[in-house]
Order: C-alpha cells, then sequence, then structure tokens
C-alpha cells in the first residue's frame, strides 16, 4: 500500500490562481519529496523536506510539513497553464535509501 | 551530462517473452532505484540497489530481476514477460545523504512496455 496519498485527485483552477494539494502519510519519515510529471514524460523534482524543517520555498512554490499531523501541502502560486500536470509526494520512512510515492494529484490550469 | 538514460523507450512483447531494460546514469550517484507506473498511478518500487553491488526487493518484485552492472548502470530484466507487467518502467538515481538518507531522485524519461 502506498504510504503516501494526495489530495484532492484532481484540481482544475484559472491562470493566476493558487493551487494548494496535500499529502497524508501513515509512519515517521525522514523526508518528503514533490515531484511534477507531464503528460507522457518522467518526473521532475520539485523541493526536498526533511523531517526537521516546516516550510520551504522555491520560485512560486511552498511546501509545508506538519509531522504531527503527518501530512504536507504543496503551494503554487500565479498558477500558469505551463504548470498542467501530475504531483506526486514521495516519502522516505525510518527504512532509509528507498521512498514511496502516492497516487498524485493532476493539476489543470486553464488560461 | 545526460543525466539517466534508458533504452528502450518502447517496447511490445509476446507473453512469454523476455527481454532487459537498461539505465545508466552520469552523476556518479550511489542508488539506484526502478520503479513502475501504471495507467492513473504513482510510481512503485520494484527493485533499488543502495550501491553498486548490492540490490534489494522493493514493493512489486515479482516477475523481475536486477542487476548494478558497476556504478553507472542498473538493468531489470523481465524472465518471462505478462500482460499484468503491461506499464511505464522508470529508473532513478539519487545520492544518498547522511545516514543513508535518500538525497533528491533523478529521473530518467521512461520505457513504455506492452506485453501481448
Amino acid at each position: 500500500s502506498q504510504q503516501g496519498e494526495e489530495d484532492p485527485q484532481a484540481l482544475s483552477i484559472q491562470e493566476g490562481e493558487n493551487a494548494t494539494m496535500n499529502c497524508s502519510y501513515k509512519t515517521s519519515i525522514n523526508n518528503l519529496q514533490w515531484y511534477r510529471q507531464n503528460s507522457g514524460r518522467g518526473l521532475v523534482h520539485l523541493i526536498l523536506i526533511r523531517s526537521n524543517e516546516r516550510e520551504k520555498h522555491s520560485g512560486r512554490l511552498r511546501v509545508t510539513l506538519d509531522t504531527s499531523k503527518k501530512s504536507s501541502s504543496l503551494l503554487i502560486t500565479a498558477s500558469r497553464a505551463a504548470d498542467t500536470a501530475s504531483y506526486f509526494c514521495a516519502t522516505e520512512g525510518a527504512n532509509a535509501g528507498k521512498s514511496t510515492f502516492g497516487d498524485g494529484t493532476t493539476l489543470t490550469v486553464k488560461p | 551530462n545526460a543525466g539517466v538514460t534508458q533504452t528502450p523507450k518502447f517496447q511490445v512483447l509476446k507473453t512469454g517473452q523476455s527481454m532487459t531494460l537498461q539505465c545508466a546514469q552520469d552523476m556518479n550517484h550511489n542508488s539506484m532505484y526502478w520503479y513502475r507506473q501504471d495507467p492513473g498511478m504513482g510510481l512503485r518500487l520494484i527493485y533499488y540497489s543502495a550501491s553498486e553491488g548490492t540490490t534489494d526487493k522493493g514493493e512489486v518484485p515479482n516477475g523481475y530481476n536486477v542487476s548494478r552492472l558497476n556504478k553507472r548502470e542498473f538493468s531489470l530484466r523481465l524472465e518471462s514477460a505478462a500482460p499484468s507487467q503491461t506499464s511505464v518502467y522508470f529508473c532513478a538515481s539519487s545520492e544518498q545523504g547522511a545516514s543513508g538518507r535518500q538525497d533528491t531522485q533523478y529521473f530518467g524519461p521512461g520505457t513504455r512496455l506492452t506485453v501481448l
């Protein structure tokens, strides 16, 4: 079974709006990573956040981690049509060295 | 730098045929991974290799074998392909940080495999 589960499964917004997607997990983690996948392509790394961190930023991306709730959120501000993609969270559990992926959130940004 | 490369990009097999998927990375990473992705789903780990000479099973290893040929190359073999193995296969590599913790994974473009 998957460790991380993204919510919502699908999200459709207008260009310029913010998009928020969430990831929940079940057991303690070393780190949590967010990836983007454009249709028919491989995954591209966005942000890695470690278990002792609470928030990280990268350009228009903001990731938060709440280890007490076992959840993370990815915020994309001022979205663009080019942000249309699937977004996955991946958690590295206590058994370090490998990650478990969720089933992803499919984001559609309408121009 | 090419990053992570995979061959072939597409493959069609008949049930019972065998094939090897090749993966190579030029980033001098210790760890390499093989995943499969079924339609509308996330990635599931098949096998991984924390370092040259070691391999370990992931979540869905049945029907697959792997070889870590050297630090650069990690191959995935299907000995007797089945329709249930129709999927997109991704190879990835990463460095390991302190205490063996995983760092960012870099993915190849994928191999689209159809088993008839």
